[in-house]
């Protein structure tokens, strides 16, 4: 089946240690894309790849790097400078620019 | 640039009432229009799209939504929801112009009670 995997489903880590969440998606998509979503706020965008080797800033991208060396994968590494990472994170890719985005399951990261 | 406002935060119906979930919209250009729903600590998963052509669009699970240009909405509607209804949904606006990015607004939690 197509889709997008993110992994894990869950995730924790202390305060001053970076993690990079997992994306990877088999539906041939050239964009793709990392929210964040908080409770009560809608999703945010943190960084958006059109193809590969290339890759964009979103709103709220400081604290976040990611990259994209292969079309199925774009992780996302949350680093010690990003001030308030405790949050849900999905991963979504698109067929072209202004398409739906399909969704993975989301990531929820707890750092204490 | 975009944005999305949805009116209602929380929806409460009863179970095999009607709903209307309500989204406005703002853009300077013409655009594509989106909802989504999310079950709990799940991803997003596509209920139907505006891309062109009829303003009324029918999606998954008995929804609909009709665009209209002149103010500016693309309301969601069932007919009659069931308790498997109960989950959030975002409206999502992208304009035509080639950005490829999605605007989401602030949710809607619909709660079906038995």
């Amino acid at each position: 089946d197509g889709g997008i995997t993110q992994s894990p489903k869950y995730l924790f880590r202390k305060e001053g240690q970076n993690v990079t969440l997992s994306c990877e998606q088999n539906l041939n998509h050239d964009a793709m894309y990392w929210y964040r979503q908080d409770p009560g706020q809608g999703l945010r965008l943190i960084y958006y790849s059109q193809i590969v080797n290339d890759f964009q800033k979103g709103d709220i991208a400081e604290g976040y790097s990611v990259s994209r060396e292969k079309k199925e994968s774009f992780p996302l590494t949350v680093t010690s400078a990003q001030k308030n990472p405790t949050a849900f994170y999905l991963c979504a890719s698109s067929i072209a620019d202004g398409y739906e985005q399909y969704f993975g399951p989301g990531t929820r990261l707890t750092v204490t | 640039a975009q944005s999305v406002t949805q009116l209602d935060s929380q929806v409460p119906v009863f179970e095999e009432a009607p709903v209307e979930l309500r989204c406005n919209y703002s853009s300077s250009v013409s655009v594509y229009l989106f909802w989504y729903v999310q079950y709990p600590n799940q991803g997003l998963q596509l209920l139907l799209k505006y891309l062109s052509g009829s303003t009324l669009v029918k999606g998954i699970n008995g929804f609909e939504a009709e665009f209209n240009k002149s103010q500016t909405s693309f309301h969601l509607r069932k007919p009659s929801v069931h308790i498997s209804d109960t989950a959030e949904y975002f409206c999502a606006v992208s304009d035509q112009t080639g950005a490829n990015n999605l605007f989401f607004g602030t949710g809607t939690r619909l709660t079906v009670i038995p």
